[in-house]
């Protein structure tokens, strides 16, 4: 059983580009969380989502970021213009219902 | 909201000796309290959870103590092995039926053990 796969694992971006980044939960999992790791720090709650519906987006800028989870494919954490604070590890979690949360390996992204 | 502080950021102990980090929560409906292993480079593992219902919880070198009047719950590592550092996060979250079930994560804990 494949755990939480996140692509890309790094990704680089000049700002004012943008940045897609995927997730595809545990198998038998509906319910995605996003978290953002700065470095040196703790993962701070972005969004929840389960499928075609986004549960709790509290955590999220209010501009710039989108995320969804449709029915078929991956969950995607869209980021637009990006800037230099942007850059951090972005982490993917998923769980079956309100049970335990499985994180993935992260996307590192860089902006320039 | 929910916050979590996590004490110390970062420890140093000798190989064989124990560690012990601890976290408070604010949010008195929280009853999930995992913690959670980060390598360098990786994702966070869950270690070891507890639940609001019981006090303490024990896995091999690995417990973890819940005061929920004091609202507070640490975690101990007995024995220190050197591929025991790394960076651990606790967390706290209200997990139940019409409930997000979000983790707030702790700031880490830096675990250093010299051989």
């Amino acid at each position: 059983n494949a755990g939480v796969m996140q692509n890309p694992r790094h990704l680089v971006r000049r700002r004012g580009q943008e940045a897609r980044l995927r997730c595809s939960p545990m198998k038998g999992h509906s319910h995605v969380y996003w978290y953002r790791q700065l470095p040196e720090e703790g993962l701070k709650f972005m969004v929840y989502l389960q499928k075609e519906n986004i549960i709790d987006e509290s955590g999220m800028p209010k501009e710039r970021f989108s995320a969804e989870f449709p029915k078929e494919g991956p969950s995607i954490l869209r980021i637009q213009q990006v800037v230099r604070g942007d850059s951090a590890a972005y982490f993917c979690a998923s769980s079956m219902n309100t049970g335990e949360l499985f994180f993935g390996e992260g996307s590192r992204l860089t902006v320039l | 909201g929910e916050n979590v502080e996590q004490h110390p950021s970062t420890l140093s102990v000798q190989e064989g000796d124990s560690a012990v980090i601890k976290c408070t929560y604010s949010d008195s409906a929280s009853n999930y309290f995992p913690w959670y292993k980060q390598e360098l480079g990786k994702g966070p593992q869950l270690i070891i959870d507890i639940r609001s219902n019981v006090g303490e919880k024990k896995d091999q070198r690995i417990a973890v103590t819940l005061n929920k009047t004091a609202k507070h719950f640490s975690l101990h590592i007995t024995e220190t092995q050197p591929e025991d550092s790394a960076v651990y996060f606790c967390a706290a979250s209200n997990r139940g039926s019409g409930n997000t079930g979000k983790l707030i994560f702790g700031q880490g804990t830096t675990l250093q053990v010299k051989p």
